[in-house]
């Protein structure tokens, strides 16, 4: 069964580096085709696509954060972390990872619950 | 261009039929998927590959495309399906975008 979860703080400064953690089961990072995908929402505001990390470690930022964003995987431990840094207000969202299998569904098939993050002033 | 457009909200009463769109000029040569999204829940993949239904999606949610417009329609809507609706598509560079959304309201 695939599951995915979202770990990290959930209250940060301006100006900090935020890290987070997804932690997967249910599939494997080195299966051929196989990406996690992080997402967020800020209140109010719609769905906005940050990073994929694909099965042989090619990486894709959102064009407009790609000075800010790194995403990273460790396939022994099944997790993938993302880090934004120089935090501002305008990050406090709630970050979704989610499962993107690009030879099967092409799709976001599985997502976590979500984590709310606070960037305080 | 890495824009997807979707009307902001879409309006229908009990069992009519409701449809979104999403506009992109890179439609023609991108997958789209469909999200419902429901306040404090995670996002459920309703449709990929423009057309496909995943398994436990109810058969009233169908995808289709034409040139630059995808679309979701909803087929005899019921007062559950009230959600935020999301599309998405990635180009060429494996870069990802989600239209603005599409709040459906069911009266």
């Amino acid at each position: 069964q695939v599951a995915l979860r979202e770990s990290g703080p959930a209250l940060v400064k301006s100006t900090e580096t935020l890290t987070l953690t997804c932690t997967f089961s249910g599939f494997s990072l080195t299966t051929t085709g196989m990406c996690v995908t992080w997402i967020r929402q800020a209140p109010g505001k719609a769905l906005e696509w940050l990073a994929r990390i694909d099965w042989d470690d090619v990486k894709s930022y959102r064009t407009s954060l790609k000075t800010r964003l790194t995403i990273s995987k460790d396939t022994s431990k099944n997790q993938v972390a993302l880090t934004l840094a120089n935090l501002g207000p305008a990050d406090s969202a709630t970050y979704y990872c989610a499962r993107m299998p690009v030879v099967d569904s092409y799709a976001l098939d599985y997502w976590g619950q979500g984590i709310l993050v606070t960037v305080s002033s | 261009s890495d824009e997807l457009t979707q009307p902001p909200s879409v309006s229908v009463s009990p069992g009519q039929t409701a449809r979104i769109s999403c506009s992109g000029d890179g439609l023609p040569k991108q997958y789209a998927s469909w999200y419902q999204h429901n306040p404090g829940q995670a996002p459920i993949l309703v449709i990929f590959k423009d057309t496909e239904r995943p398994s436990g999606i109810p058969e009233r949610f169908s995808g289709s495309t034409s040139g630059t417009t995808a679309t979701l329609t909803i087929s005899g809507v019921q007062a559950e399906d009230e959600a935020d609706y999301y599309c998405l598509s990635t180009d060429s560079s494996a870069t990802s975008f989600f239209g603005g959304g599409t709040k459906l309201t069911v009266l």
